[in-house]
């Protein structure tokens, strides 16, 4: 199906380890972006990607790597995951963000124990 | 200071009624705003976007933007209970969003 897909839905796991979050999309936008949500905070930019092998820091990069070998595909790494890093997080993309409007995936709960 | 400021409310209107969002920001050099509506449990999905000062009507959806005042404000006529959401502000610059930690809006019947 066309769209934004985000994966795993829901996620639990321990601190330390490593979790990585999918996103793809099959519009073959340029652009892609990572966000988290937590209460009081709204919605805060973690990385973006402007197309393939383009990668830059949000507002929040700390903890996260990210990659993006194909234009279709985004994940987020969380490489030693801590209790903060508890949170909604949502995937993004956009043809140009400037005069384009950006789609969100349906978002990923994680949950850090 | 927060990029982007909104009231996180709630916003309680009447059904019928007009409803106002307001939100500032704080960079000058910003030239892209969104207004986004989020349910509860659901993603944000894009309803306005402004880019210029004055007013954008879109349907009952008015976005007004004022950058001498660095102040975006969404209005909505004739409120409707499925208008009950999140609303979030938010301000492009150089590719990235930062967005405000969103009004809660309830429209009573």
């Amino acid at each position: 199906d066309a769209g934004i897909t985000q994966s795993p839905r829901y996620k639990i796991t321990e601190t330390g380890r490593q979790v990585t979050l999918m996103c793809h999309q099959t519009w073959s936008h340029s652009y892609m972006f990572w966000y988290r949500q937590d209460l009081g905070h709204g919605l805060r930019l973690i990385y973006y990607s402007a197309a393939a092998d383009i990668t830059d820091k949000g507002e929040v990069p700390d903890g996260y790597v990210v990659s993006r070998s194909k234009t279709e595909n985004f994940p987020l790494t969380l490489e030693s995951a801590t209790r903060s890093q508890t949170s909604v997080y949502f995937c993004a993309s956009s043809p140009d963000p400037e005069g384009y409007e950006q789609y969100f995936g349906p978002g990923t709960r994680l949950t850090v124990t | 200071q927060k990029e982007v400021e909104q009231n996180s409310g709630p916003l309680s209107v009447p059904e019928g009624a007009i409803a106002s969002l307001n939100c500032t920001y704080s960079d000058r050099g910003s030239q892209s705003f969104f207004w986004y509506r989020q349910y509860s449990g659901k993603s944000p999905e894009l309803i306005m976007s402004i880019y210029s000062n004055g007013d954008k009507e879109d349907g009952r959806f008015t976005a007004q933007l004022n950058k001498a005042s660095q102040y975006v404000s969404l209005l909505i006529r004739d409120s409707q209970p499925s208008d009950s959401a999140t609303y979030l502000c938010a301000v492009l610059n150089f590719n990235k969003f930062y967005f405000g930690s969103g009004t809660k809006l309830n429209v009573k019947p």
